[in-house]
C-alpha cells in the first residue's frame, strides 16, 4: 500500500540523550516535513525539504536535526538541546515543492522523556 | 493575535444536528486553505479544501470569506463517527508553509 509510515510509535528519551524517529515514503513525493503537536496547540513546523539533500529550518528548529539522503526517507532526531522533547511528532509529504499542495500525514510517533 | 484562531469547543450535539465552526486567520494575502480532521491518538487527514466560492462534500460544506478573513465549516446531519478533533489550515505565502489552528473538538452523542 502507498503511504507515509512512521516509526516507532512511542519512544523514550533518557536525560542528555539523542533519539531519531524514522519517516518514509513511497507515494513519490517531492517535499517532506516534519511538524511537533503539543495539547491545545496547532502543529508546529520543525523542519521541512523540497528535494533530496536539502532542507529548511521551520518555525521551531533548535534542539533538532535532520537529513534527506533519499527521497523516501526524512529522519527527525531530537538531540539533548531540546529540553522539553515531550509532544506528538508527525511527518508528511506533499507531491511537489513551492505550492500549495495538500499535505498527507504519518501515524505519528509520541515521545516521552523518562 | 495567533495567526489562525479557532474556538476549542468542546461542541456537544446530538445525532443529526447540524453543526458550524468559524476560523479566522490574520493574514489577508493567505493563498489557500483547508479543513483537516484529527481523530484521538491520530494523524491529520485532508478532509476538505475551501475554495472562494465555497465548496460541497456530501454533508459537509466549506465557505470562504475573505473580506472578513474566515473560513467556516458546516456539517450537516451529524453522525456519531464525526466526532473528532477539526482543524483549520491556512497556507499564508502561497508556498509549502502550512499554518494549523488548535482544532475545535465536536462529540455527536446519541
Amino acid at each position: 500500500d502507498g503511504g507515509i509510515t512512521q516509526s516507532p510509535k512511542y519512544l523514550f528519551r533518557k536525560e542528555g540523550q539523542n533519539v531519531t524517529l524514522s519517516c518514509e515514503q513511497n507515494l513519490n513525493h517531492d517535499a517532506m516535513y516534519w511538524y511537533r503537536q503539543d495539547p491545545g496547540q496547532g502543529l508546529r513546523l520543525i523542519y521541512y525539504s523540497q528535494i533530496v539533500n536539502d532542507f529548511q529550518k521551520g518555525d521551531i528548529a533548535e534542539g533538532y536535526s535532520v537529513s534527506r539522503e533519499k527521497k523516501e526517507s526524512f529522519p527527525l532526531t531530537v538531540t539533548s538541546a531540546q529540553k522539553n522533547p515531550t509532544a506528538f511528532y508527525l511527518c508528511a509529504s506533499s507531491i511537489t515543492a513551492g505550492r500549495s499542495e495538500t499535505q498527507y500525514f504519518g501515524p505519528g510517533t509520541r515521545l516521552l522523556v523518562l | 493575535r495567533k495567526e489562525v484562531e479557532q474556538d476549542p469547543g468542546p461542541f456537544n450535539v446530538p445525532e443529526g444536528a447540524t453543526v458550524a465552526f468559524n476560523c479566522t486567520y490574520s493574514n489577508s494575502a493567505s493563498q489557500s486553505f483547508f479543513w483537516y480532521r484529527q481523530d484521538c491518538r491520530k494523524e491529520p487527514k485532508l478532509l476538505m479544501s475551501v475554495y472562494s466560492s465555497g465548496n460541497e462534500d456530501g454533508r459537509f460544506t466549506a465557505q470562504l470569506n475573505r473580506a472578513s478573513q474566515y473560513i467556516s465549516l458546516l456539517i450537516r446531519d451529524s453522525k456519531l463517527s464525526d466526532s473528532a478533533t477539526y482543524l483549520c489550515v491556512v497556507n499564508p505565502e502561497g508556498g509549502n508553509k502550512l499554518v494549523f489552528g488548535a482544532g475545535t473538538i465536536l462529540r455527536v452523542k446519541s
